[in-house]
C-alpha cells in the first residue's frame, strides 16, 4: 500500500517570501504521478500542481514549482512571492499509474503574514 | 463550467436520522468519486463510480452507508442511522477517465456534516 507523509503540520512565511513543504510517499511502482492540492478557507480542494514520475524535468506552474527527487520518494512544494491568498492547507497526493485512487498526506496548514 | 455541485453545504442532524447528501459532476465527466474528511484521518475515498456503475465501495465504513449514482449527472451518498462519529466534511469529485493519473481531479465545496 501507498504511504503519502507530510511532516509539516503547519508553517508560517512572510509576504513576498519563498517556502517550501515538505511531501515523501512510499511505494513500491516504478509509474506514478503526484500532486499537490491546495484547500483554502472555502473548504474546496484545487489542484496546485501535477508531476509524473517517468519526467526528470520538475513541475512548474507560475509561482509554484517541485522539487521531484525519485529515488528519496521525496515531492516538495516552493512557493516564490508568497501572497495572501496563498494561506490554506496544502494536500500532497500520490496515485498509481495503473490506479483510480489518490492517496493523501495529512497536510500542511501554510499561514501567510502579512 | 459550473463545476462539481455538491449540496447542502451544512447539514445537522440528530442520532439516527437519515442524512442525503447530493452531488452533481461536471458535465461530460464519467468518472465520480466519494471522499470524506476527518482531522484524525483526513481524506479517505469512500466510493468510486466509473460510467455510473460502482467500481470500489471497499472504502464504505459500514452498512449504514450507501451510495448510487442514477444517471450521469446525479450521485447520492445516504447514511442510515446516523452516528456522532459520522460528523465529518464529504467531498465529491469528478474527472473525465478513470482517476487523477488521466485527468485532473475536481472537487467540490463539500458538505459539512454534524450529527448530534
Amino acid at each position: 500500500a501507498q504511504t503519502v507523509t507530510q511532516s509539516q503540520p503547519e508553517m508560517s512565511v512572510q509576504e513576498a517570501e519563498t517556502v517550501t513543504l515538505s511531501c515523501t510517499y512510499d511505494t513500491s511502482e516504478n509509474n506514478y504521478y503526484l500532486f499537490w492540492y491546495k484547500q483554502p478557507p472555502s473548504r474546496q480542494m484545487i489542484l496546485v500542481i501535477r508531476q509524473e514520475a517517468y519526467k526528470q524535468q520538475n513541475a512548474t506552474e507560475n509561482r509554484f514549482s517541485v522539487n521531484f527527487q525519485k529515488a528519496a520518494k521525496s515531492f516538495s512544494l516552493k512557493i516564490s512571492d508568497s501572497q495572501l491568498g496563498d494561506t490554506a492547507m496544502y494536500f500532497c497526493a500520490f496515485t498509481g499509474a495503473g490506479s483510480y485512487q489518490l492517496t493523501f498526506g495529512k497536510g500542511t496548514k501554510l499561514s501567510v503574514i502579512p | 463550467d459550473a463545476g462539481v455541485i455538491q449540496s447542502p453545504r451544512h447539514e445537522v442532524t440528530e442520532m439516527g436520522q437519515e442524512v442525503t447528501l447530493r452531488c452533481k459532476p461536471i458535465s461530460g465527466h464519467n468518472s465520480l468519486f466519494w471522499y470524506r474528511q476527518t482531522m484524525m484521518r483526513g481524506l479517505e475515498l469512500l466510493i468510486y463510480f466509473n460510467n455510473n456503475v460502482p467500481i470500489d465501495d471497499s472504502g464504505m465504513p459500514e452498512d449504514r452507508f450507501s451510495a448510487k449514482m442514477p444517471n450521469a449527472s446525479f450521485s447520492t451518498l445516504k447514511i442510515q442511522p446516523s452516528e456522532p462519529r459520522d460528523s465529518a466534511v464529504y467531498f465529491c469529485a469528478s474527472s473525465l477517465e478513470g482517476g487523477a493519473r488521466n485527468s485532473p481531479l475536481h472537487f467540490g465545496n463539500g458538505t459539512r456534516l454534524t450529527v448530534t
